[in-house]
């Protein structure tokens, strides 16, 4: 079956730091997407990303769809992005919300 | 804006009993989902609604049903809680099927099973 594979497991920083979060997936997908999972455990989307490269703020996602592989890039961290963070994919097929998701990387700031 | 309300918040149950957990959306959306989020693992989807009166199996819906009200609630019941069981189950919604990329989700309820 479908397999999305993150790294690193976790990670710290010391505040102003970069990070840059991995996510390879095991067959072709349709689409992509990052979450953010907060320490309360919401979750909220930061990037829908078929294929290129965005940006929001301190944030880049950049998803190679031929080489199944997306990156999470957050710049000058702080303590505030701590969490957890997820990548899913959708597909082979429709874009819908049956998303296959990874195990996550959980990210600790530090001032 | 909209919000998704997941009840309760925290939920604590005996081995063998029936629980269900709620969930509201005024998004007026479609498409509603439950997934089930065990410690240091990604989520796994139960059961979706792609529309009213709709329902879905997931991955992983056996031991689980269903239930979708009307558009903006959609149920689950744990048909039997396990014995140390523990999870945290998320519930999303999107405007319709093939629009992932309005997915929002539910702040979760806590399972415990003693």
């Amino acid at each position: 079956g479908q397999q999305v594979q993150q790294s690193p497991a976790s990670l710290v920083l010391q505040e102003g730091e970069n990070a840059e979060l991995q996510c390879n997936f095991s067959t072709s997908l349709n689409s992509m997407q990052w979450f953010y999972q907060r320490p309360e455990g919401s979750l909220v989307s930061l990037f829908y990303n078929p294929s290129g490269t965005k940006q929001s703020g301190r944030l880049t996602s950049t998803t190679v769809i031929k080489e199944r592989r997306s990156s999470l890039h957050i710049s000058s961290s702080q303590i505030t992005d701590s969490g957890t963070y997820l990548c899913a994919m959708d597909g082979p097929g429709a874009n819908t919300g049956k998303l296959t998701f990874g195990h996550g990387t959980i990210l600790r700031v530090h001032p | 804006g909209g919000i998704i309300t997941q009840t309760p918040k925290f939920l604590i149950g005996q081995e063998g009993q029936k629980l269900t957990l709620k969930c509201q959306q005024n998004f007026n959306h479609d498409t509603m989902y439950w997934y089930r989020q065990d410690s240091g693992k990604g989520l796994r989807l139960i059961y979706y609604s792609i529309t009213e009166n709709d329902l879905q199996k997931g991955d992983l819906s056996e031991g689980y049903d269903a239930s979708r009200e009307k558009k903006s609630s959609f149920s689950l019941t744990v048909t039997s809680a396990q014995k140390n069981e523990m999870a945290v189950f998320l519930c999303a919604s999107s405007r319709d099927w093939g629009s992932a990329e309005t997915l929002y989700f539910g702040s979760g309820t806590r399972l415990t099973v003693l």
